[in-house]
């Protein structure tokens, strides 16, 4: 099974600061023949289902705001929240597609400084 | 606009059996590639199951297997998990989520999520 990893756990953030989120995958979840990461991100607030904010690891789902963005490639991905809202405040989950089991990150609980 | 609206909260024994339903509104369940994921209490997110568009078939997490069933009615375009011999350690929040074949395995759409909670 494909590990995942989250740095931090818990990330605490000002107002209009960047917020940064990291994760690991234990094997490679790069398909080299259509070179797309299998990667997706989810935020998550209290009482929701989680919500896609990224795919392809770094393409952003239709209605997402721009300030959220996916970088990496291979095992090691970022999500940046370039100015963080108050409606940020969220668990924020990695995810990879690129072999099954399905495997999530543990979690990164985001909240406001 | 795609919704899905699942089956409401149970209450069960360790030991029973329990039926999630998922039913898909605004598309057609055979257009979409569909999975089960779980959340216990205060924790993660966790697969439970769904179509493997590679494998072309339906596959489980290992933690589930021999215990769980999906089932599709692409007729009623609904979805339906059945996870046998409960314990206490299922007690859960159940998601159906899916998106369509090209970004299959991430989940776009959500049901509102179905507590399952198993106690004696």
């Amino acid at each position: 099974d494909i590990v995942m990893t989250q740095s931090p756990d818990s990330l605490t953030v000002s107002l209009g600061e960047r917020a940064t989120i990291n994760c690991k995958s234990s094997q490679n979840v790069l398909y080299s023949s259509n070179n797309n990461n299998y990667l997706a991100w989810y935020q998550q607030k209290p009482g929701q289902p989680p919500k896609l904010l990224i795919y392809w690891a770094s393409t952003r789902e239709s209605g997402v705001p721009d300030r959220f963005s996916g970088s990496g490639s291979g095992t090691d991905f970022t999500l940046t929240i370039s100015s963080l809202q108050a409606e940020d405040v969220a668990v924020y989950y990695c995810q990879q597609y690129y072999s099954s089991p399905i495997t999530f990150g543990q979690g990164t609980r985001l909240e406001i400084k | 606009q795609v919704q899905m609206v699942q089956s409401g909260a149970e209450v069960k024994k360790p030991g029973a059996s329990v039926k999630v339903s998922c039913k898909v509104a605004g598309y057609s369940l055979s257009e979409l590639s569909m999975h089960w994921v779980r959340q216990a209490p205060g924790k993660g997110l966790e697969w439970v199951g769904g179509y493997d568009a590679e494998a072309g078939d339906t596959v489980y997490a290992q933690a589930f297997q021999g215990r769980v069933t999906i089932i599709e009615d692409t007729s009623a375009d609904s979805l339906y998990m059945e996870l046998r011999s409960l314990r206490s350690e299922d007690t859960a929040v159940y998601y159906c989520a899916g998106n369509n074949y090209y970004a299959s395995g991430s989940f776009l759409i959500w049901g509102q999520g179905t507590l399952v909670t198993v106690s004696s």
